[in-house]
């Protein structure tokens, strides 16, 4: 059974400060996905990551992928006000339209 | 595009009650999903439908049915709703291409209340 594991599960932290969010999972996968979601919204796509040491950027966030140690990370760079919000990131253990198991979120607080 | 559309958006069902979740996308996907998310517990698939004419149990699939109508609508249907049902429903689609552009598409939510 795959298993999806993030950490931290809540973190607040100010405007400006740098902070990583991780993500295990339990099985080998060749997809990782992370998504945003505000509150009482839907999920919005934020990263695809398909092979091995795949990195992608996007304003402040960045995200990385090491297929070896079944880690992803989701780094904050000097964080601002509108990326408060939850933090998923699911993992597709079947190998394309099997649907994705998510880690439980990471309710992010960035306080002025 | 009016991308992945979900109806009712909120629901009040009394136990025992049935009722059907709709969900329809327009972006020619052949995948979609059910999911269903309740606080702490992130997101998890209830049944999926890999192509049109099939449909597969996700994780939590007892006490739910689906019905992949076409294409475009994949339907969640709720026979005797009990309380453990209170959720907040999400429908989700995809086209799986094999790229880095391959992600799920999320419907608006049925937030669901089974008294």
């Amino acid at each position: 059974e795959l298993k999806v594991e993030q950490n931290p599960l809540f973190l607040s932290m100010q405007e400006g400060k740098n902070y990583t969010i991780y993500c295990n999972y339990s099985t080998t996968s060749d997809r990782l996905y992370w998504y945003r979601q505000d509150p009482g919204k839907s999920l919005e796509s934020l990263f695809v990551l398909l092979s091995n040491g795949a990195v992608k950027q996007e304003g402040r966030l960045m995200a990385s992928l090491d297929t070896k140690a079944r880690l992803s990370t989701l780094h904050i760079t000097a964080a601002v006000h509108d990326l408060s919000a939850t933090y998923f990131c699911a993992v597709d253990g079947g190998g394309g339209a099997d649907g994705l198991t998510f880690g439980k979120g990471t309710h992010l607080i960035i306080q002025p | 595009n009016a991308g992945v559309t979900q109806t009712p958006k909120f629901q009040v069902l009394k136990t025992g009650q049935s009722m059907t979740l709709q969900c329809a996308q327009d972006m020619n996907h052949n995948s979609m999903y059910w999911y269903r998310q309740d606080p702490g517990m992130g997101l998890r698939l209830i049944y999926y439908s890999a192509s049109e004419g099939t449909t597969d149990k996700g994780e939590v699939p007892n006490g739910y049915n689906v019905s992949r109508l076409n294409k475009r609508e994949f339907s969640l249907r709720l026979e005797s709703a009990a309380p453990s049902q209170t959720s907040v429903y999400f429908c989700a689609s995809s086209l799986m291409t094999g790229t880095d552009t391959d992600t799920q598409y999320f419907g608006p939510g049925t937030r669901l209340t089974v008294l």
